[in-house]
């Protein structure tokens, strides 16, 4: 069965620095890897997705994943943290079937 | 174009009491997901539907949760009788095909059984 971790529950930076949110999955076939972000009282909007197309990938509001099959990770990165980016991350893997949600990851951006 | 709506936003009701949720996915999406969100973990995958036909329930507690989509269109979820348990987010979803497209999420509907 494939299964998501996120790697840290609450992360906290500083408006401008660089923002990295870990992601490991597990899969027993080639995975489809999923972003989305939750704003307070509000659904899950995706980020971006992976589809085996290219390792890197780039999603809305200056955010990106690479995905390293060798480290069966999928982190997602944002050089520059603004204020708007706080909010619950949550990374997902897929399979023709089933999607799976890691627990989400919430991040801080402090002034 | 219209996002998934779902209705109501908040329910608070009492133990042993029946509550349902309401769903409208975007138009021409095949695909509904019923998902659980407890405080403080990533959704829960309750049941998906291809069109009219539940595929996939083994998640959904069948003894008090029931969910249909008649029309193959709009979906209700319901709880009979509810439990302090239940209390959670219950978020619906929609995708053009099954679970490696994309799903869009509505706002969801935070349940508190007291």
């Amino acid at each position: 069965a494939q299964s998501v971790t996120q790697l840290g529950s609450h992360v906290s930076v500083s408006e401008g620095a660089l923002v990295l949110l870990r992601c490991n999955y597990s899969s027993s076939v080639p995975p489809y890897l999923f972003w989305y972000v939750q704003y307070p009282n509000q659904g899950l909007q995706l980020l971006l997705k992976y589809t085996s197309a290219a390792t890197l990938v780039k999603g809305i509001n200056g955010f990106e994943a690479e995905f390293k099959k060798s480290e069966t990770s999928f982190h997602l990165t944002k050089p520059s943290a603004h204020m708007s980016d706080a909010a619950e991350y949550f990374c997902a893997v897929s399979d023709p079937d089933d999607m799976r949600f890691g627990a989400g990851t919430r991040l801080t951006v402090k002034p | 174009e219209a996002g998934v709506v779902q209705s109501p936003r908040y329910k608070i009701i009492e133990k042993k009491q029946p509550v349902a949720f309401w769903c409208n996915p975007i138009s021409g999406h095949n695909t509904l997901y019923w998902y659980r969100q407890n405080l403080g973990q990533g959704p829960e995958l309750l049941i998906r539907y291809e069109n009219e036909e539940a595929v996939d329930d083994s998640q959904l507690p069948k003894d008090r949760f029931s969910a249909e989509r008649l029309k193959g269109v709009d979906s209700t979820l319901k709880i009979q009788p509810a439990e302090l348990g239940d209390s959670a987010v219950y978020l619906c979803a929609s995708s053009l095909s099954p679970s490696t497209d994309t799903q869009y999420f509505g706002p969801g509907t935070r349940l508190t059984v007291l």
